[in-house]
């Protein structure tokens, strides 16, 4: 079954320093989502990308974080100037159609020391 | 109003038990209630969903149960298995544009042998 690449695995990057979390979706999928879980909370919503421009961003998705869809097969999500409470888990997602599942990797662990 | 309440935050169950998650939630513009499963290390992988038109679906030993007029819906697992000892997240989208996800603060089930 197809699945939503995500690397690295874990991340360690100092405070201060610019980190891009990269991201596989499965090929035909047209609609790219990021998602972070801090350590035991809930999954929060980052952002939505299609037709490769943003779509909708929470109030987590400020000037520090972008999006880029470099290639057609690649999604990143890059910080520029990585912060403590960045460290969580991020979640690469996609779906096929607007009303389809929604798939997601497993995660890049993001350590902000 | 953005938010999905869920509870309870852990539960144990004994194999063979029923195992109910409840989640509620304020905006009835909401129109589309998954459930996901995740695994420690793993992302959310989606388990069953629902749509306001119906009051119960059922997959297996799988059951949504959705009252639309108290805002709830709840997920039933039957015949509980240590295998199924993981996080579950209710969620919730407004299908038809950026079908973003609010997540539920999760629940993390232990079934015991």
């Amino acid at each position: 079954e197809p699945e939503v690449t995500q690397t690295p695995s874990h991340q360690v990057t100092q405070m201060g320093q610019e980190v891009i979390l990269r991201c596989v979706p499965i090929s035909n999928h047209l609609y790219f989502y990021w998602y972070r879980q801090i350590l035991g909370q809930k999954v929060e919503f980052l952002v939505s990308f299609y037709n490769n421009e943003i779509s909708e961003k929470s109030e987590i998705f400020d000037d520090q974080f972008s999006v880029e869809r470099p290639d057609g097969s690649n999604f990143t999500l890059k910080i520029r100037s990585t912060k403590l409470e960045d460290s969580a888990m991020y979640f690469c997602a996609s779906r096929g159609q607007i009303n389809s599942p929604l798939h997601f990797g497993n995660g890049t662990r993001l350590t902000v020391t | 109003q953005q938010q999905v309440k869920q509870s309870p935050q852990s539960l144990i169950v004994q194999k063979g038990g029923i195992s109910i998650i409840n989640c509620a939630y304020e905006n009835t513009a909401f129109d589309y209630f998954p459930w996901y499963q995740q695994f420690p290390g793993k992302g959310p992988a989606l388990l069953i969903a629902i749509r306001p038109d119906v009051s119960e679906k059922k997959e297996g030993r799988f059951t949504i149960s959705f009252n639309k007029s108290a805002k709830q819906f709840s997920l039933h697992i039957m015949d509980s298995q240590p295998g199924d000892s993981a996080t579950y997240f209710c969620a919730a989208s407004i299908q038809g544009n950026t079908d973003k996800l609010i997540f539920g603060t999760g629940t993390r089930l232990q079934v015991f042998p």
